[in-house]
């Protein structure tokens, strides 16, 4: 069954502490994407990658890092340095352009910090 | 980067009635535009997009229009049906992929 997976669905953590939002996906997109969503602010880009070994900073980058070691997977580190973490992330990923470019996105993460 | 404003945020309409959200961008080689449409506690999900080489594009209730020059673009809901209530994002996207969403619209169809 192909498609985009987040996981964990649910996750909490205690203020200082890093925490790491798994992505994967089995569709052979080379382009992945993190966004984050707030109640009545969209769908705001934290970080977005083309292709393996490159990523690229959205527009609220800050306090996130990520890594693109896999065409498949692109984890996304909320650090203890983001001020407010607590938000509902989502995972996508698209073809390149020139393919059908539809993003599809993975179910979401709901992270809390206690 | 690409930064894509939409209106309004929220809309009510009557069930038979017709909705219109409307988007600007401000990135020029941005070339691809497609509208997600996401249902309480679900993802976003595809429901029509739209190339910078077209202006008009329908499926049948919806329909999206493009304007290069102006940098609008448009999604049309005709006939809306209760099953139409949910949040619609507008998003562009450029050249280098950069994928950008508008604020979201909240759309409530009224019986």
């Amino acid at each position: 069954d192909g498609g985009i997976t987040q996981s964990p669905k649910y996750l909490f953590r205690k203020e200082g502490q890093n925490v790491t939002l798994s992505c994967e996906q089995n569709l052979n997109h080379d382009a992945m994407y993190w966004y984050r969503q707030d109640p009545g602010q969209g769908l705001r880009l934290i970080y977005y990658s083309q292709i393996v070994n490159d990523f690229q900073k959205g527009d609220i980058a800050e306090g996130y890092s990520v890594s693109r070691e896999k065409k498949e997977s692109f984890p996304l580190t909320v650090t203890s340095a983001q001020k407010n973490p607590t938000a509902f992330y989502l995972c996508a990923s698209s073809s390149p352009p020139g393919q059908e470019t539809e993003a599809f996105f993975g179910q979401g993460t709901r992270l809390t910090v206690v | 980067g690409e930064n894509v404003e939409q209106h309004p945020s929220t809309l009510s309409v009557q069930e038979g009635d017709s909705a219109v959200i409307k988007c600007t961008y401000s990135d020029s080689a941005s070339n691809y535009f497609p509208w997600y449409k996401q249902e309480l506690g679900k993802r976003p999900q595809l429901i029509i997009d739209i190339r910078s080489n077209v202006g008009e594009k329908k499926d049948q209730r919806i329909a999206v229009t493009l304007n290069k020059t102006a940098k609008h673009f448009s999604l049309h809901i005709t006939e809306t049906q209760p099953e139409d209530s949910a949040v619609y994002f507008c998003a562009a996207s450029n050249p280098s992929q950069e994928l950008s969403f508008g604020a979201g619209t909240t759309v409530t169809v009224r019986a």
